[in-house]
């Protein structure tokens, strides 16, 4: 089955813990991204990857970190995480040509304490 | 990228005809309209992608006028399973400026 999976679905966590939330697909996709879903300020998005170890900035980059080693990989580290970073994480992909749809994972709830 | 302006909610009844609007004056020669579904926690779902005129699939029907200004999402004979926020998204996607951005969305209700 084609998808987009993340890991762990929920995270509870201390400030300054240092912690991965792990992005997979299985669809051969060029394209990945991250965003956060905050209520009020809906999908932001984090990082983004055109491919393999091709990463940039979107709105929201402070405090994360995102590698591209492998097509199917793209987590998402959060080296000293704080409590605003408390939120709904969720990774997509999709194809790099043309303007093919995002598919996107069920999501990571993070809670920072 | 083109800045999209939808309606915060809208409420209707199962077994009407649901359409939102979505405003993108700013549209660019090479980009195309997507809309997106998604329920309380869970990632969106795809629901239907158009350059120009209509397109229809399964689930819904979009309405894109010759000037492409503006787009209509309509959803048929809504149910209560419809309820979601819908996302309208602009732009070619994959050009330099990849930061697909995604709005505040409309907040569709439906009752019984």
């Amino acid at each position: 089955e084609a998808q987009v999976t993340q890991n762990p679905r929920y995270l509870i966590t201390v400030t300054g813990k240092k912690l991965t939330v792990t992005c997979s697909q299985n669809m051969n996709h060029e394209y990945m991204s991250w965003y956060r879903q905050d209520p009020g300020l809906g999908l932001r998005q984090i990082y983004y990857s055109m491919n393999v170890e091709v990463t940039d900035k979107g709105d929201v980059p402070e405090g994360y970190k995102v590698s591209r080693k492998e097509k199917r990989n793209f987590p998402l580290i959060l080296e000293s995480p704080s409590p605003n970073q408390t939120s709904l994480y969720f990774c997509a992909s999709s194809f790099g040509q043309g303007n093919p749809p995002l598919h996107f994972g069920n999501g990571t709830r993070l809670t920072v304490t | 990228l083109a800045k999209t302006t939808q309606p915060i909610s809208m409420d209707s009844y199962e077994g009407q005809e649901v359409n939102i609007t979505c405003s993108h004056n700013n549209i660019a020669t090479n980009d195309y309209i997507t809309w997106y579904q998604q329920f309380p926690s869970q990632g969106p779902r795809f629901i239907i992608q158009g350059y120009k005129t209509k397109v229809t699939n399964e689930v819904a029907s979009l309405f894109i006028p010759a000037d492409r200004k503006s787009s209509t999402l309509s959803l048929p004979r809504v149910s209560l399973s419809d309820t979601a926020v819908y996302y309208c998204l602009v732009g070619d996607g994959y050009s330099s400026a990849s930061k697909i951005i995604f709005g505040s969305g409309t907040r569709l209700s439906i009752r019984p």
